[in-house]
């Protein structure tokens, strides 16, 4: 069993609509919580990040951890072309120097 | 304030050969790291290291190695290049290990 495990999509939507993105992990140790958005091409940028369980929220993004069920999430509100990207869960343990990240979900937002 | 820089962009290869990927950062961050990435697969740490002087194996670190002379800089070899070695390979760096990667924009390579 890997220790993140994320479903590599592809996900169309339609523009305007709310966008949920999903990984699940193994690992109890887990306390920081990322998510890194990926353009075609580009390197991964850092776009959330959490510490423990529960909700944050910066503009249109919400990231929610629910350390009882070892699933984290991430929601895009009134998702725009923009958003067309691949999305990486990535969680590390606490004094760990190093992420372990999911394979990526690619999104494709349709105008 | 450029970040992490990574070059070459694009490089082929012929199986045996040997070539140095470069990576330089000027945000004076301790934690550097090597990542490969192939489709489906999602991003697999080669090494990585958390100061000058200091480097470490992460998950995949056969056929490559790293030196880290200087802060600003972490090259990683690849002395024998084998098709498997076919990937897309980042750099990133961090101030606080494991919080906040800054990435660079990647090297394709490609092994004939």
């Amino acid at each position: 069993q890997k220790e993140v495990e994320q479903d590599p999509g592809p996900l169309s939507v339609p523009e305007g609509a709310i966008v949920s993105l999903n990984c699940t992990y193994s690992n109890s140790a887990f306390q920081y919580f990322m998510w890194y958005r990926q353009y075609s091409r580009k390197g991964p940028e850092l776009l959330m990040y959490t510490y423990s369980s529960g909700n944050k929220e910066d503009g249109r993004f919400t990231a929610q951890v629910d350390k009882s069920s070892k699933y984290i999430s991430l929601f895009i509100r009134d998702s725009q072309p923009s958003d067309s990207a691949t999305y990486l869960c990535a969680m590390s343990a606490e004094g760990n120097e190093k992420l372990t990240f999911g394979t990526g979900t690619r999104l494709t937002i349709i105008p | 304030n450029a970040g992490v820089t990574q070059t070459p962009k694009f490089r082929i290869l012929k199986i045996g050969q040997s070539m140095t990927l470069q990576c330089t950062q000027d945000m004076n961050h301790n934690y550097m790291y090597w990542y490969r990435q192939d489709p489906g697969m999602g991003l697999k740490l080669i090494y990585y290291s958390v100061g000058a002087g200091i480097t470490d194996k992460g998950e995949v670190p056969n056929g490559y190695n790293v030196s880290r002379s200087t802060t600003e800089d972490f090259p990683l070899r690849l002395e024998l290049a084998a098709p498997s070695q076919t990937s897309v390979y980042f750099c990133a760096s961090s101030w606080e290990g494991a919080m906040g990667y800054t990435f660079g924009s990647g090297t394709r390579l490609t092994v004939v």
